[in-house]
């Protein structure tokens, strides 16, 4: 079993749409978790960190559930900028990031 | 700032040759980690350096990766012999601490 797993999508959805992705991951000594985008033939940046109360950066909204060990990542009023990989992430619990990552789910917004 | 570089962009090599691959992180950052990401895949944990030391390995996949960061900045990772299935892009990052790690924008390596 992978420790973070997503659907791998692909999503195709029509702009000003509202998606949700979803996550799980295996080790509950984890400490810290994000989602961050990659773009086709680019690297990772870090779209948000999510937290247990929720949290919320514009049109984007992720929350954490760490008793089902589930994290998610909702959009709304989808751009066709949105369109990319999104990659959820778990950081180790040894007093630095190691991170482990989705294998990523890809989204397409289309006109 | 300048962010995260990494040299070459692109590698060609033939299968059993040595590669050296490197990373120049924001500067000012202690903690330095490689990665690598196959096709369809997420990254996936190579080496973490703090300072000048490697503080975790575990990621390492077989003794022909070697990886060095001999005055705390610049990175190089090492690869021996290299198989074809080997070929990834492999990617650096840099953090402050255990802050937000940034990352540079990978080296594509093709073993023929």
């Amino acid at each position: 079993r992978k420790e973070v797993e997503q659907d791998p999508g692909p999503f195709n959805v029509p702009e000003g749409a509202t998606v949700a992705f979803n996550c799980t991951y295996s080790n509950s000594a984890s400490q810290s978790f994000f989602w961050y985008r990659q773009d086709c033939r680019k690297e990772p940046k870090l779209l948000m960190s999510v937290y247990s109360s929720g949290n919320e950066d514009g049109r984007f909204t992720a929350q954490l559930n760490r008793a089902s060990q589930y994290i998610s990542l909702l959009i709304r009023d989808s751009k066709l900028s949105d369109s990319a990989t999104y990659l959820c992430v778990v950081g180790g619990s040894g007093g630095y990031n190691k991170l482990i990552f989705g294998a990523g789910t890809r989204l397409a917004v289309h006109p | 700032g300048a962010g995260v570089s990494q040299t070459p962009s692109n590698k060609v090599t033939e299968k059993g040759k040595y590669v050296e691959l490197r990373c120049d992180p924001i500067s000012g950052h202690t903690a330095l980690y490689w990665y690598r990401q196959s096709l369809g895949q997420g990254p996936e944990f190579l080496i973490y350096f703090q300072g000048t030391g490697a503080a975790d390995d575990s990621g390492l996949p077989n003794d022909r990766f070697f990886a060095v960061r001999p005055e705390g900045s610049v990175s190089t990772l090492k690869i021996q012999r290299t198989e074809r299935g080997d070929s990834a892009v492999y990617l650096c990052a840099s953090s402050s601490g255990a802050d937000t790690q940034y990352f540079g924008p990978g080296t594509r390596l093709t073993v023929l």
